[in-house]
C-alpha cells in the first residue's frame, strides 16, 4: 500500500516571501501521479498541482511549483510571493496510474501567511 | 455547471441513528468518491465507484454502504451512527483519467452526540 508523509504539521511565511512544504511518499508502483491540494478555511479541496512521474520536468503553476525527486520519493511544493489568500492547509496526494484514480492523502500541512 | 453537490452540509445525529449523506454531479465523470476528513489525519477513503452499478470499498468501509444506481448519484448511508463517525465527509468525482484531478464537493460536517 502506498503512504504519503508530511512532516511539517504547520508552518508559518511572512507575506511576499517564498516557502516549500515536504511531502514523501512510499510505493513500489512505477507509474503514478502527485498532488497538492489546498483547502482554506472554506472547506473546498482545490487542486494546485499535478506532477506525471514520468515527467522529470517539474510542473509549474503561476506562483506554486513542485521539485520532484523520483528515486528519493520526495515532492515538495514551493510557494513563491506568498499572498493572504494562500493561508490554508495543503495535503499531498499519491494516485497510482490505473488504480480507479484512488487518492491517496498525507496528513496535511496548515499554512499561514503573515502580513 | 453546479459540480459535485453535497447536502446536507451540517447535520447532528444521536448514537444509533441512521441517515443518508447526498451527492450528486452534473459533469458525466465515471468515477466518484467518499472520503472522510478527521483533524490531523488527512482524507480517507471510504468507498468508491467506477461506474453506476459498481461500487467497492476504500479503506475504511466499516459502519458505511453506498449505491450507484445512476451515473449522477452516489449516497453514502451511515448505519447505527457510532461517535466514531463524527467527521467531516467530502464527496469527488473525475474522469476515467488522472489529467483532470477530481471536483471535491463541499463536505458535510457530521457530529454524533
Amino acid at each position: 500500500a502506498q503512504t504519503v508523509t508530511q512532516s511539517q504539521p504547520e508552518m508559518s511565511v511572512q507575506e511576499a516571501e517564498t516557502v516549500t512544504l515536504s511531502c514523501t511518499y512510499d510505493t513500489s508502483e512505477s507509474n503514478y501521479y502527485l498532488f497538492w491540494y489546498k483547502q482554506p478555511p472554506s472547506r473546498q479541496m482545490i487542486l494546485v498541482i499535478r506532477q506525471e512521474a514520468y515527467k522529470q520536468q517539474n510542473a509549474t503553476e503561476n506562483r506554486f511549483s513542485v521539485n520532484f525527486q523520483k528515486a528519493a520519493k520526495s515532492f515538495s511544493l514551493k510557494i513563491s510571493d506568498s499572498q493572504l489568500g494562500d493561508t490554508a492547509m495543503y495535503f499531498c496526494a499519491f494516485m497510482k496510474q490505473g488504480g480507479s484514480e484512488k487518492l491517496v492523502f498525507g496528513k496535511g500541512t496548515k499554512l499561514t501567511v503573515n502580513p | 455547471n453546479a459540480g459535485v453537490t453535497q447536502t446536507p452540509k451540517f447535520r447532528i445525529l444521536k448514537i444509533g441513528q441512521s441517515m443518508t449523506l447526498q451527492c450528486t454531479q452534473d459533469m458525466n465523470h465515471n468515477y466518484m468518491y467518499w472520503y472522510r476528513q478527521d483533524p490531523g489525519m488527512g482524507l480517507k477513503l471510504i468507498y468508491y465507484s467506477v461506474g453506476a452499478g459498481i461500487t467497492d470499498k476504500g479503506e475504511v468501509p466499516n459502519g458505511y454502504n453506498v449505491s450507484r444506481s445512476t451515473t449522477e448519484d452516489f449516497p453514502l448511508r451511515l448505519e447505527l451512527a457510532a461517535p466514531s463517525q463524527t467527521s467531516v465527509y467530502f464527496c469527488a468525482s473525475s474522469y476515467s483519467s488522472p489529467d483532470y484531478g477530481y471536483t471535491f464537493g463541499s463536505g458535510t460536517r457530521l457530529t454524533v452526540v
